[in-house]
């Protein structure tokens, strides 16, 4: 089945201590992106990767990061998390050779965070 | 400016009637790609819908279409037939970009269908 698969679901923790949510597609696809949802604010764009070792910062980048060492695999790094990081994170991932911006992404279940 | 906007936090529509859910959009990029997209309760993101700057007719998939305006920057969704299943958030969205790498969403609207 085709899926992108996050984890962990659900995650409380406390500020300063590193944490990781892993993102993996089984699609093949080239492009991921990791995104956060507020209320209110809709989907924010945090990072995306248009391919293995190709990755640059969306709309709110800061406090986060990632790396694309294979291409099924984005994981979101999260180094000194804060409260302001609580939030419910999506990854997703779609074609993009050869298309001409027509792909929908798949997203993952969701990641909720809570920062203490 | 926000380059997605939603202006319709939230919307009541009867079963079984039609209701539009409004989107404009705002780039200086010739070349992008407009999307639906449903979010039930349960949180997932469902893709509902899709229409490319360049297509000449307004994308239909089932109950769902799509009108768009490009001199007025709208991408209106159009759910017929409205069933209770329907009531979810709703998210416009716009990829742009060279490779369609930035991705904006709105903020959505919350339908609820009524019996």
């Amino acid at each position: 089945e085709a899926q992108v698969t996050q984890n962990p679901r659900y995650l409380i923790t406390v500020t300063g201590k590193k944490l990781t949510v892993t993102c993996s597609q089984n699609m093949n696809h080239e492009y991921m992106s990791w995104y956060r949802q507020d209320p209110g604010l809709g989907l924010r764009q945090i990072y995306y990767s248009m391919n293995v070792e190709v990755t640059d910062k969306g709309d709110v980048p800061e406090g986060y990061k990632v790396s694309r060492k294979e291409k099924r695999n984005f994981p979101l790094i999260l180094e000194s998390p804060s409260p302001n990081q609580t939030s419910l994170y999506f990854c997703a991932s779609s074609l993009t050779r050869g298309a001409r911006g027509n792909q929908p992404q798949h997203f993952g279940d969701g990641t909720r965070l809570s920062i203490l | 400016a926000q380059k997605i906007t939603q202006t319709q936090p939230g919307m009541f529509v009867q079963e079984k009637e039609a209701v539009t859910l409004d989107c404009t959009y705002d780039t200086s990029d010739p070349s992008y790609g407009l999307f639906w997209y449903k979010q039930p309760s349960s949180g997932e993101m469902i893709f509902l819908i899709y229409q490319g700057s360049y297509d000449q007719q307004n994308a239909t998939e089932g109950r769902y279409s799509l009108n768009f305006q490009k001199a007025r920057k709208s991408a209106n969704l159009v759910i017929s037939a409205s069933q209770l299943g329907d009531s979810a958030m709703y998210f416009c969205a716009m990829r742009e970009g060279r490779g369609y790498q930035k991705v904006t969403f709105g903020t959505g609207t919350k339908l609820q269908v009524i019996p």
